[in-house]
């Protein structure tokens, strides 16, 4: 199994830019999240679905994030327009939440800096 | 509000101690709790997952237990080594939610 994968994984933009982010899950799991961390505020929960759907988005942080997931083996965090608050290491996980053992399995994370 | 906090926040030992990081949680109607490995530059690595039903869980030299009832559990580390050196992070699954919660985690060096 290739695990959750992220693209990409260094991205480096300007104030204003619009920037996606790009994660695929691991074939089976039927819950996909994004998470985003900093020194600061540690890790957060940004957005979770079930099953293609979103589920929970009040970690959002504001409208300038949408996440999609137009499929189960794909989802799209798209920050538009970027501010240098941004960056961040965002941190695509995934699991099969209707299994015995629920773990949930991270990816390498996007390292995001916005000039 | 389901917050979680981790003590120590560091931790710095020779090599072949053997160690105990902390984790609770202030709800304590947990599904289960999960302890992760974060590497630095790195995504986090499962170690553990404790449903709420059980009270522990071994994989070679790691051994987390938990205690709902009040609120803790800890991830004991065997004959540390240098390989062992990384932050560990708790995270906290609530019943009707498959959000996890996790603390700030335990950075840990440890040193030959």
């Amino acid at each position: 199994d290739a695990g959750v994968i992220q693209s990409p994984r260094h991205e480096v933009t300007e104030m204003g830019q619009e920037v996606t982010l790009r994660c695929k899950p691991i074939s089976g799991h039927n819950s996909l999240f994004w998470y985003r961390q900093t020194m600061m505020r540690g890790l957060e929960l940004l957005i979770y679905f079930n099953n293609n759907v979103p589920i929970d988005d009040s970690g959002m942080p504001e409208d300038r994030f949408s996440a999609k997931m137009p499929n189960a083996s794909f989802s799209t965090l798209k920050i538009q327009p970027s501010e240098p608050r941004d960056s961040a290491v965002y941190f695509c996980a995934s699991t099969r939440t209707s299994g015995s053992r629920d773990e949930q399995f991270f990816g390498p994370g996007t390292r995001l800096t916005v000039l | 509000k389901q917050e979680v906090t981790q003590i120590p926040a560091a931790l710095s030992v020779p090599e072949g101690e053997n160690l105990v990081l902390n984790c609770s949680f202030t709800d304590s109607a947990i599904y289960n709790l999960q302890w992760f490995r974060q590497d630095p530059g790195k995504g986090l690595t499962s170690l553990l997952l404790i449903q709420s039903s059980q009270r522990e869980q071994t994989s070679g030299r790691l051994n987390a237990s938990l205690d709902k009832s009040s609120g803790r559990s800890t991830l004991y580390i065997a004959a540390s080594q240098p390989g062992d050196s990384a932050t560990y992070l708790c995270a906290v699954r609530s019943y009707n939610t498959d959000k996890l919660i996790f603390g700030t985690g335990t950075r840990l060096q440890v040193f030959p």
